[in-house]
């Protein structure tokens, strides 16, 4: 059973442009969470989806971040006009929630550089 | 407010002695408590978790964590570190209604020779 994907590992991007973080759970997992690991501020929630919900998204910036879970294919988290305080690692992690179980699975994170 | 604390930053041990990362909670209710293990510019591995029932948890790589409800605490413990162990330990706990983890600050293991 292959663990939760992530890809790019790393993303380079200029001042301005657009992000796309892509988030393949686990197999039977429909719960996926969005983290961020910024440098001097540890691990912090980002959001929460379901397929084709939003559940929670508590700890996402007001602007120019989004996240969605398509029906089909993988959870994706779009930051628009990127900054340089976007650099950081982003972890998705998925869960079979709905089945009781709740534990989360990370994937190997995106490394975002912003320039 | 909730909260999760790791009280220490960095530890340092040598390689063959014990350790013991502490971690510590608020929160309104018994939530649910995972420890996990980040290696550098890796994604972290779940060591192990508490939901209820026995206090005293074994996990992977010969880890063990024990849930004290009176200290609001759940400390993890290895009894003999091997150098692979060097690495970032970060303790997590999530409400029993919410899915989101939030994490301790994380604490560094340094095993030296």
């Amino acid at each position: 059973n292959a663990g939760v994907m992530q890809n790019p590992r790393h993303l380079v991007r200029r001042r301005g442009q657009e992000a796309r973080l892509r988030c393949s759970p686990m197999k039977g997992h429909s719960h996926v969470y969005w983290y961020r690991q910024l440098p001097e501020e540890g691990l912090k929630f980002m959001v929460y989806l379901q397929k084709e919900n939003i559940i929670d998204e508590s700890g996402m910036p007001k602007e120019r971040f989004s996240a969605e879970f398509p029906k089909e294919g993988p959870s994706i988290l779009r930051i628009q006009q990127v900054v340089r305080g976007d650099s950081a690692a982003y972890f998705c992690a998925s869960s079979p929630r709905d089945r009781g179980e709740e534990t989360q699975y990370f994937g190997p994170g995106t490394r975002l550089l912003v320039l | 407010a909730q909260s999760v604390t790791q009280p220490d930053i960095h530890i340092t041990v040598s390689e063959g002695a014990s350790l013991e990362l502490r971690c510590n909670y608020s929160y309104g209710a018994t939530p649910y408590l995972f420890w996990y293990v980040q290696s550098p510019g890796q994604g972290l591995q779940l060591l192990l978790k508490y939901f209820s029932g026995d206090t005293l948890v074994q996990g992977i790589k010969g880890f063990e964590a024990e849930f004290k409800r009176s200290q609001s605490s759940f400390n993890l413990r290895k009894p003999s570190v091997h150098w692979s162990d060097a690495a970032e330990y970060f303790c997590a706990v999530a409400s029993r209604s919410w899915g989101k983890l939030q994490f301790g600050a994380g604490t560094q293991v340094v095993v030296t020779p």
